[in-house]
């Protein structure tokens, strides 16, 4: 079946860094999804991405959405400690299908 | 968005039983979804549940292990049948209150279950 493939699985940052992560594919998606989760909560949606090559902010995160189709990378920028948590990529082949999430990578930030 | 009230927020439950989970959204929406999320793991689809008719399975779950009810638009249960420590897990209800692109996915706060 299809599969999102995000590493490292943890990253660990210092308090004011940026930090980028990737999610591939080995298939063709046609929209992208990054979400955060919160300790005891659901995934919370930050980035919704629609298009081959599009590259949309929200606040201080910026995703793209690859040229291929196969690929997306999520960047933080100047990170806090709320920015702690589990982000998933996930992707969606056409509108009403399932969504497949990556298994997430657990970002720590140093104070 | 839609917001989700899922419960219970977590439950401690004895092998061979069942718990039932509850979703209740605050508006009426077409899709609603039951993931599994083990620990340390990523969300997996268990189920869409469709109103007035049977949920749909994704491979690996089936109906008796997990029956699903969706009596209206705004409800739906999940039912974690003779449990054992391997369903140890969370629950996330989903509900897609967009139009099918993936944006309009909002889930609940998940119902973290331990079996012993």
């Amino acid at each position: 079946g299809q599969q999102l493939n995000q590493s490292p699985q943890s990253m660990f940052i210092q308090e004011g860094e940026d930090v980028s992560m990737n999610c591939t594919s080995s298939s063709i998606f046609n929209t992208w999804l990054w979400y955060k989760q919160d300790p005891g909560e659901g995934p919370v949606l930050l980035i919704a991405l629609y298009k081959a090559g599009e590259l949309t902010s929200n606040g201080r995160l910026t995703a793209q959405f690859g040229i291929t189709r196969k690929d997306s990378f999520l960047n933080i920028s100047a990170s806090i400690p709320s920015d702690v948590g589990i982000y998933f990529c996930a992707g969606q082949e056409g509108a009403n299908s399932k969504l497949t999430f990556g298994k997430g990578i657990t970002l720590s930030v140093r104070p | 968005s839609a917001v989700i009230s899922q419960k219970p927020s977590r439950d401690i439950c004895q092998r061979g039983t069942s718990l039932t989970i509850q979703c209740q959204v605050d508006s009426q929406v077409t899709m609603m979804f039951w993931y599994r999320q083990q620990p340390g793991q990523s969300l997996t689809l268990i189920a869409t549940a469709n109103q007035g008719s049977e949920a749909t399975y994704e491979s690996g779950f089936v109906i008796d292990k997990f029956p699903i009810s969706r009596p209206n638009l705004t409800f739906s249960t999940l039912t974690v049948s003779n449990m054992s420590p391997e369903d140890s897990s969370i629950y996330l209800c989903s509900v897609d209150a967009g139009s099918g692109t993936g944006s309009g996915y909002t889930f609940g706060s998940g119902t973290r279950l331990t079996v012993v």
